[in-house]
């Protein structure tokens, strides 16, 4: 089955405790993207990647990391989390930036 | 800097009602329009884009969108609603891509609720 699957679904930790968000993709997609929502803003992009060893930032990059170091997998790092990052985070990826995105079903982070 | 706007939070229909849900972007170039829906405690899936081609896109579910460019509207559009249909809808653009930007813009959502 064609998924994209995130790790964990939920998670609640403390400030400045470092985090890996996984995601991986069976579909050999070569674009792949994070995403946060949050109330009223809708979606925001944090990171995407193009390729392999290919990334760059999206809109709300501050305090986040990513590595494209395999095709199908793009995990987004939290050095040093803070309240403010608490959120519901998508993965998704896609052929490339102009097919439709395929999403994981979201990771809820609660930092405090 | 590359935008969507979509002004409603929350649209209310009937079922068996038309529902429009509105969308406008601001984009250099030649837009590349998505629009997507969520269900709760899920991801986002694909209804339909608009790339080039004909003005109204027709995508998953019976829903279609209609591409104006003198308005920079991208607005979806269903003929007859249903109470299943009631979710989270969101209108997405690509970020310019004559610079090279591979982002992705999306919208704050607009919430459907169709009442039987």
């Amino acid at each position: 089955e064609a998924q994209v699957t995130q790790n964990p679904r939920y998670l609640i930790t403390v400030t400045g405790k470092k985090l890996t968000v996984t995601c991986s993709q069976n579909m050999n997609h070569e674009y792949m993207s994070w995403y946060r929502q949050d109330p009223g803003l809708g979606l925001r992009q944090i990171y995407y990647s193009m390729n392999v060893e290919v990334t760059d930032k999206g809109d709300v990059p501050e305090g986040y990391k990513v590595s494209r170091k395999e095709k199908r997998n793009f995990p987004l790092i939290l050095e040093s989390p803070s309240p403010n990052q608490t959120s519901l985070y998508f993965c998704a990826s896609s052929l490339s930036v102009n097919q439709p995105q395929h999403f994981g079903d979201g990771t809820r982070l609660s930092i405090l | 800097a590359q935008s969507v706007a979509q002004p409603e939070d929350q649209v209310n229909v009937a079922e068996g009602n038309p529902l429009t849900v509105k969308c406008t972007y601001s984009v250099s170039g030649n837009p590349y329009l998505f629009w997507y829906v969520q269900y709760p405690n899920r991801g986002l899936q694909f209804l339909l884009k608009y790339i080039t081609g004909d003005n109204l896109v027709k995508g998953s579910y019976g829903f279609e969108a209609e591409f104006n460019k003198s308005q920079t509207s991208f607005h979806l559009k269903k003929p007859s609603a249903l109470v299943s249909d009631s979710a989270l809808y969101f209108c997405a653009v690509r970020d310019n891509p004559m610079d090279s930007s591979y982002k992705l813009i999306f919208g704050s959502g607009t919430r459907l609720l169709v009442r039987p």
